[in-house]
């Protein structure tokens, strides 16, 4: 099976602008969740879809957003950009059930300046 | 408020010795709890998942405890090698409430020769 693939890997921004960032998960998985990862604040919960419905939230603004299609690939996007939102973005998808373990993507290293 | 804390020091050991690395956990009853390894610039990679009700799962040269009285759960390397450099990071969760995994800040571990 093809492993979760996320794109671009790497992205730089200015201040203020937007960018959407794509993720695909394996195959038959239905859930998607979204992670950011800052040398500061370590690994951060942003949001989880699953069947095209947001299940789960994490603290973040309301600049951050993302949305699941009909075939579970998911996109996140962030508007007005912030010098903060410098991190690395990393999807994983599971099947949705249980406590099954989570397969990451190797993420988009997103750059604000 | 939910807090996970593992080794922040990095842990450096020598090739062939045992790792053994801690994740504890405050206000949390978790039902499950992940453990993952991360290289650098890369996704995390899922190890181990251990139940409340197990005390001990194995998987080859890794082993897992998980002990709900002392809220503690502790990795173990084996035989331990070079390539076993890495940040680990440890993930309880309780049931339902999706795929949100909440990280600890993980642990970087160094085997050297």
């Amino acid at each position: 099976k093809a492993g979760v693939t996320q794109t671009p890997r790497y992205l730089i921004k200015t201040r203020g602008q937007q960018v959407t960032l794509s993720c695909s998960p394996i195959s038959g998985h239905r859930s998607v969740s979204w992670y950011q990862q800052t040398p500061g604040q370590g690994l951060q919960f942003l949001f989880e879809y699953f069947s095209e419905t947001q299940r789960n939230k994490g603290n973040f603004p309301g600049r951050f957003s993302g949305r699941q299609f009909s075939n579970s690939r998911s996109e996140m996007n962030v508007s007005t950009l912030e010098l903060g939102d410098s991190a690395l973005y990393l999807c994983a998808s599971s099947n949705g059930q249980g406590a099954h373990e989570q397969y990451f993507g190797p993420g988009t290293r997103l750059t604000v300046t | 408020s939910q807090k996970i804390e593992q080794n922040s020091e990095a842990l450096n050991i020598q090739e062939g010795k045992t790792a053994t690395l801690t994740c504890n956990y405050t206000n949390y009853s978790p039902a499950y709890l992940q453990w993952y390894r991360q290289d650098p610039g890369r996704g995390p990679v899922f190890l181990l998942l251990i139940r409340e009700n197990e005390k001990e799962k194995r998987k080859e040269r890794l082993k897992v405890t998980f002990d709900t009285t002392l809220k503690q759960s502790l990795f173990h390397i084996t035989a331990s090698q070079p390539a076993d450099s890495a940040t680990y990071l440890c993930a309880p969760r309780g049931t339902g409430g999706g795929n949100k995994l909440t990280f600890g800040t993980g642990t970087q571990l160094k085997v050297e020769l």
